[in-house]
């Protein structure tokens, strides 16, 4: 079964606004949560991560948003660009193995 | 540094054929971790070998295997194919594969297509 639920699906954004993408996991073993992004063609490149002992972390643009009692994260992409527009997948790890959730497709209109 | 390479990028089989694909890691990375990727699964978790042993697997069945050798390039194999085994498979390395403090590299894949 999916072990990290991931939403939504897809969502189409205007540039300069702002995409966030949800996920929420069951098993509190897990110990890391990356985002990757990936672009057609293209394997899965590591955008931003986070432990679950910090709240928020920020990298220029991206910002994960982590709520550990609620075993929930986020990631919010500010002043998207039609560069940012791919599939971006949450995930949590344990064990050397990382668990995906299904992926959003992200769409920045111009 | 040269990335992640997966060889051959591209492969055509039919039903009850197997199978190799192949898998050169950053160099100086030692951890290498399988996954498969379908548009109706996603991306689920095949097999993570780290110094020729594999340390964990995914749940999928055994005509799926891998191995890794000293120079830490790996070798995934699937006997037997079927047609939901058409996927895309991507490998991926790390220096130690401790996912906590080491980032996982993800090669282009290999697109595998069971006629």
């Amino acid at each position: 079964q999916q072990q990290v639920k991931q939403s939504p699906q897809s969502l189409i954004v205007q540039k300069g606004g702002i995409s966030i993408i949800n996920c929420a996991y069951e098993n509190t073993a897990f110990d890391y949560f990356p985002w990757y992004q990936q672009f057609p063609g293209k394997g899965p490149a590591l955008l931003i991560a986070i432990r679950p002992d910090v709240s928020e972390k920020k990298e220029g643009r991206f910002t994960i948003s982590f709520n550990k009692s609620a075993k929930q994260f986020s990631l919010h992409i500010m002043d998207s660009q039609p560069g940012d527009s791919a599939t971006y997948f949450c995930a949590a790890s344990k064990d050397y193995k990382l668990s995906f959730g299904a992926g959003t497709t992200v769409t920045v209109r111009a | 540094k040269a990335g992640v390479t997966q060889t051959p990028r591209y492969l055509i089989k039919t039903r009850g054929q197997q199978v190799t694909l192949s898998c050169s890691p950053i160099s100086g990375h030692r951890s290498v971790s399988w996954y498969q990727q379908t548009p109706g699964q996603g991306l689920q978790f095949l097999f993570e070998y780290f110094s020729e042993t594999q340390r964990n697997k995914g749940n999928f069945p055994g005509r799926f295997s891998g191995r890794q050798f000293s120079n830490s390039r790996s070798e995934m194999n699937v006997s037997t194919l079927e047609l939901g085994d058409s996927a895309l498979y991507l490998c991926a390395s790390s220096l130690v594969g401790g996912l906590g403090t080491d980032t996982q590299y993800f090669g282009p894949g290999t697109r595998l297509t069971v006629l």
